[in-house]
């Protein structure tokens, strides 16, 4: 247990609906990202907050999918009008970097798988 | 788009055996990561190796990092069957913020 935790670990969804999931972070973490995962591939970078404020937007984080971290604790991420494209595992990660340019580890949590019917 | 890539993409050998893993990557680096993810769990993070560095050690792994080949490799020693599951490496460049993952390698480790 890395102390990242994601809620749901699995999610099924009809095309169409809206779904939306929680990352709460290591406390002392004041970085959290979002990746997103398919089988047989790496993770690839979705977003990420320092505190509360959303720094970078991937491509990839179309207008039907947004994040959160209002209180710079625990973050959501919402997708809208769900796609059979969006099935994928949602990964949240944290991190404390000593030197705000540069990256450090990243704390992953075990991620929401999601399915999309 | 990934900035690593990973070979082989997979790898089958039997305990006791050493497990290499290469990564090559296309920009400037600050630093490289080797990360471990069991079957439809979280990554775990393994060794962080800086661009300054061109070797380093920890436990049974052994990093390599060479910044003119844009390659690093991974050794597992005396692989154990506890030891199969995907090995990613993941890239921070000198300027961004984000870490950009490979496509992995699959070790089995057949005991």
């Amino acid at each position: 247990d890395t102390g990242v935790s994601q809620d749901p670990r699995h999610k099924i969804t009809k095309r169409g609906q809206n779904v939306t999931f929680r990352c709460d972070p290591i406390s002392e973490h004041n970085r959290l990202y979002w990746y997103r995962q398919t089988l047989g591939q790496g993770p690839e970078f979705l977003t990420y907050f320092q505190n509360e404020a959303q720094l970078e937007k991937s491509r990839l984080l179309s207008d039907r999918f947004s994040a959160e971290r209002p209180k710079g604790s625990f973050s959501t991420l919402e997708i809208q009008r769900t796609e059979q494209g969006d099935s994928a595992m949602y990964l949240c990660a944290s991190s404390s970097p000593e030197r705000a340019s540069t990256n450090e580890k990243l704390f992953f949590g075990s991620g929401t798988q999601l399915s999309v019917l | 788009s990934q900035q690593g890539e990973e070979d082989p993409q997979a790898l089958s050998i039997q305990e006791g055996e050493n497990a290499t893993m290469n990564c090559s990557y296309k920009t400037s680096i600050n630093n490289l990561q080797w990360y471990r993810q069991n079957s439809g769990r979280g990554l775990v993070h393994l060794i962080l190796i800086r661009s300054n560095e061109r070797e380093k050690h920890s436990g049974r792994l052994r990093v390599t990092l060479d910044t003119s080949k844009k390659s690093s490799s991974l050794l597992i020693t005396a692989s154990r069957a506890a030891d199969t599951a995907s090995y990613f490496c993941a890239t921070a460049t000198t300027s961004g913020s984000r870490l950009t993952f490979g496509e992995g390698t699959q070790l089995t480790v057949n005991p």
